[in-house]
């Protein structure tokens, strides 16, 4: 499969177990997070996002927590499948400086059965 | 289906010979971007455009043009590709720019020689 990043920070989990994948953020302007997946071979997908005026947003296994005092985004995967494991990238968005999408470096989840 | 296609999925070329990636969407997006991934880089911005006719540099844009003829479609044109420029590229695009998740292609694996 493709290789989307060498030396990744890596979290490894038991299947079954929840998993916490963190992100500190840069721009305290930025008022969109989004969390992408990333599998081998293909392009990041979309998992959750949230806007600033929230802290917490739920989907169907997924929770992302926002602090915005520490400008710090995480992810949280509940139950976690051997099909979660992938590269996942946060994302921080504002209209300042025209519209860029900035990324982060990456998280490597590995999944053991 | 509602999706991001890009074209070709892999390309090997020499140095100097002109090259273009397609990408097309089906989603009435207004806006549209490329990204290339690099191993310990993560993914930046080469151009975004936030509409028909209107494009903009992104964090990394030299050697690389682009044009938005049309609203579905926003090719990636390599007028005298380098060595340098061998990676993996992503299209993506969604419905504001700003405040919307970024759709992907499943990339170009491009290697210049």
């Amino acid at each position: 499969g493709e290789s989307v990043g060498l030396h990744l920070p890596t979290l490894s989990v038991q299947e079954g177990d929840n998993s916490i994948i963190n992100c500190a953020y840069s721009n305290s302007a930025s008022d969109y997070f989004i969390w992408y997946k990333q599998e081998s071979g293909k392009g990041p997908q979309f998992i959750i996002d949230i806007r600033s005026n929230m802290d917490k947003r739920q989907g169907q296994r997924v929770t992302v927590l926002l602090n915005k005092t520490v400008k710090h985004l995480s992810l949280q995967i509940a139950a976690t499948q051997p099909g979660d494991s992938a590269v996942y990238f946060c994302a921080e968005n504002n209209e300042v400086g025209g519209f860029k999408t900035i990324f982060g470096a990456g998280t490597r989840l590995f999944v053991k059965a | 289906e509602a999706q991001v296609t890009q074209n070709p999925r892999y390309l090997i070329t020499v140095t100097g010979k002109k090259l273009t990636v397609t990408c097309s969407q089906n989603m009435n997006h207004e806006y549209m971007s490329w990204y290339r991934q690099d191993p310990g880089l993560g993914l930046r911005q080469i151009y975004y455009s936030m509409n028909v006719e209107v494009t903009d540099k992104g964090d990394v844009p030299e050697g690389y043009k682009v044009s938005r003829k049309e609203k579905r479609n926003f090719p990636l044109i390599l007028e005298s590709p380098s060595p340098n420029q061998t990676s993996l590229y992503f299209c993506a695009s969604s419905l504001t720019g700003w405040d919307s998740p970024l759709h992907f292609g499943n990339g170009t694996r491009l290697t210049v020689t």
